[in-house]
């Protein structure tokens, strides 16, 4: 059974510019979360998706933004780059809805923002 | 929201030892506590989690205690071994969002 697979697993970008990552979850999943991963912050919740429906949000600013396909696979979109956006970007995907419950991760995109 | 404290942010021990990795949350609400292990360059994976109707939950070497009313939990790795170096969250779940603890890197010595 394949896991969760991100893509790209590196990237790197300049300040102001956008960004789409992209997230297949694992067979059967429809639970699509993100995290955002710092040093400083370590995870952090963004937003979860269940089908093709976003069902909970973070605190993070509206330039962080996601969607879901009817495949269940998910891309978030980040506009207008600040350096400190830079951090390791996290998906998971569950069978279950909401709660975080039994979440399966990918490896993450790393992101830099120069 | 949810708040996580995590306590120690690192923990070395030598092989075969026993390592506890404490948490405490804010939310009474907060009916879920998963833990996960993550190892350099992969995402974390669930290792052990337990729901506030339960006060222990064990697997094999791995066991999870949970205190309601204190709002702690705890994670207790026995016969420890070098594998199971790597850096531990814990997390607590409360109206459908997870909050992460800072995490606990542990070094087991050979």
């Amino acid at each position: 059974k394949a896991g969760v697979t991100q893509t790209p697993r590196y990237l790197i970008k300049t300040r102001g510019q956008q960004v789409t990552l992209s997230c297949s979850p694992i067979s059967g999943h429809r639970s699509v979360s993100w995290y955002q991963q710092t040093p400083g912050q370590g995870l952090q919740f963004l937003f979860e998706y269940f089908s093709e429906t976003q069902r909970n949000k973070g605190n993070f600013p509206g330039r962080f933004s996601g969607r879901q396909f009817s495949n269940s696979r998910s891309e978030m979109n980040v506009s207008t780059l600040e350096l400190g956006d830079s951090a390791l970007y996290l998906c998971a995907s569950s069978l279950v809805a909401g709660g975080g419950e039994k979440l399966f991760f990918g490896s993450g995109t790393q992101l830099s923002v120069l | 929201g949810e708040n996580v404290e995590q306590h120690p942010s690192t923990l070395s021990v030598q092989e075969g030892d026993s390592a506890v990795i404490k948490c405490t949350y804010s939310d009474s609400a907060s009916n879920y506590f998963p833990w996960y292990k993550q190892e350099l360059g992969k995402g974390p994976q669930l290792i052990i989690d337990i729901r506030s109707n339960v006060g222990e939950k064990k697997d094999q070497r791995i066991a999870v205690t949970l205190n309601k009313t204190a709002k702690h939990f705890s994670l207790h790795i026995t016969e420890t071994q070098p594998e199971d170096s790597a850096v531990y969250f814990c997390a607590a779940s409360s109206y459908g969002k997870l909050t992460f603890g800072q995490g606990t890197i542990l070094t087991v010595h050979p």
